[in-house]
């Protein structure tokens, strides 16, 4: 069974500061990298993807993918209030298909 | 641009009764298209998939069953609804590049309850 791991929070950050958050995977094989955010009662909106190892950033976000170790991350910085939500990591390409599998999501807390 | 529409938004279906939630896409053409089913407080699960017309990868064994009667229409059905079919239904898009998949984007969803 391939997997994707996150630690479900819910993680609590300050205004301001930095939030890091965390994504292991189990299939080698895996091609494409990406993180979504979800609002409570939302559809899960696309906000970064990766496909090659090192930093990709885009704003506010940067995601971290380290292929060796089978880890992606994403730092979000100057969190804000608005950034509360679930942020789930996904994974496609496993066993060479176009199927992605996604972790059960982080809960994240920016407080004012 | 790209639009993803999936209708009903809201869906409360006694058990037993037949389901029918139709996703459509537009602004793109030969889309994969995916079901996926969330459970309340639970992570994203892949029903099916699809890489073209009439071609559909099951994942999960249930009482649902997919079709894709047109290149951007992508329908998820149920003869008959059990109690844990109840969920939010969401519908999304991809695109493939150099053979793999890239940026998935996903439709409103349908929030159905079973009774």
């Amino acid at each position: 069974q391939k997997e994707v791991e996150q630690n479900s929070g819910p993680l609590s950050v300050p205004e301001g500061a930095i939030a890091s958050l965390n994504c292991t995977y189990s299939d080698r094989g895996s091609q494409s990298f990406f993180w979504y955010r979800q609002y409570s009662g939302k559809s899960p909106e696309l906000i970064m993807s990766i496909y090659s190892n090192g930093d990709k950033e885009d704003g506010r976000f940067t995601a971290q993918l380290n292929k060796a170790s089978q880890y992606v991350s994403l730092l979000i910085r100057d969190s804000q209030p608005s950034d509360s939500a679930t942020y789930l990591c996904a994974v496609g390409g496993t066993s060479g298909t176009y199927k992605y599998i996604f972790g059960t999501g982080t809960r994240l807390k920016v407080l004012a | 641009s790209q639009t993803i529409h999936q209708w009903p938004a809201t869906l409360v279906q006694p058990v037993g009764s037949p389901l029918s939630l139709e996703c459509t896409v537009e602004g793109t053409s030969n889309p994969n298209l995916y079901w996926y089913r969330q459970a309340a407080g639970r992570g994203l699960q892949l029903l099916f998939y699809s890489v073209g017309i009439g071609q559909i990868s099951s994942e999960v064994p249930q009482n649902l069953s997919a079709s894709r009667p047109q290149d951007r229409q992508f329908i998820l059905s149920s003869k008959k609804l059990l109690l844990s079919d109840s969920g939010f239904y969401l519908c999304a898009w991809s695109r493939g590049i150099a053979g793999g998949p890239g940026e998935q984007f996903f439709g409103p969803g349908t929030r159905l309850t079973v009774l």
